[in-house]
């Protein structure tokens, strides 16, 4: 019954510290997305990977990497963290690309110092 | 490209009240449109979808929403609200399509809505 997870659940970095976010997905779908949500703002596309070996760039794209190391798997990387980045990223999938229903983890909160 | 607005912030209702949450879409044709919900520290949980076919749809929790074309409408009710209702609501649309840079959903900014005894 796990779904889409995620990992850590809270996190607190400094000014320029990098790190990772990482998700993975029981459920076989091919492509997987990572949104950031701020107050006000709803949740905004960072990157998609429409199936495994690709991945796009989204609406916020800037300050982020990601890879889509299989198909399960699809983590998030900050390389030079900023107070910007303050948000909580949710990792999600769905079976297919497109405008197809996306299931969502239950977030990541992050907060840059 | 696409957008979404939620004309309202916060919406606060009585318990046992009706309920319409507002939604605006703007997209070059009939998008696959959704409402999802999300309780506070929690991820988003899909209330609802429309892709075709009847312009009302019915979803979990009681909630229903309709589709007008006419007013790039999907907005979202229900008849009687409960208090575990309470929580943020967000209406999203997709493309009907895949590929060529075409994926995920578009979010509007939310609709935080109060219950209120």
């Amino acid at each position: 019954n796990a779904g889409v997870t995620q990992t850590p659940k809270f996190q607190v970095l400094k000014t320029g510290q990098s790190m990772t976010l990482q998700c993975a997905q029981d459920m076989n779908h091919n492509s997987m997305y990572w949104y950031r949500q701020d107050p006000g703002m709803g949740l905004r596309l960072i990157y998609y990977s429409a199936s495994e070996g690709t991945t796009d760039k989204g609406e916020v794209p800037n300050g982020y990497n990601v890879s889509r190391l299989n198909k399960r798997e699809f983590s998030l990387r900050l390389e030079s963290a900023a107070p910007s980045q303050t948000s909580v990223y949710f990792c999600a999938s769905s079976p297919m690309g497109g405008g197809n229903t996306i299931y969502f983890g239950e977030g990541s909160w992050l907060t840059v110092v | 490209a696409q957008s979404v607005t939620q004309p309202d912030i916060h919406i606060t209702v009585s318990e046992g009240a009706s309920l319409e949450l507002r939604c605006n879409y703007s997209y070059g044709a009939t998008p696959y449109l959704f409402w999802y919900v999300q309780s506070p520290g929690q991820g988003l949980q899909l209330l609802l979808k429309y892709f075709s076919g009847d312009t009302l749809v019915q979803g979990i929790k009681g909630f229903e929403a309709e589709f007008k074309r006419s007013q790039s409408s999907f907005n979202l009710r229900k008849p009687s609200v409960h208090w575990s209702d309470a929580a943020e609501y967000f209406c999203a649309v997709g493309p009907t399509y895949s590929g060529g840079g075409a994926d995920g959903l578009t979010f509007g900014k939310g609709t935080h809505l109060i219950i209120q005894p």
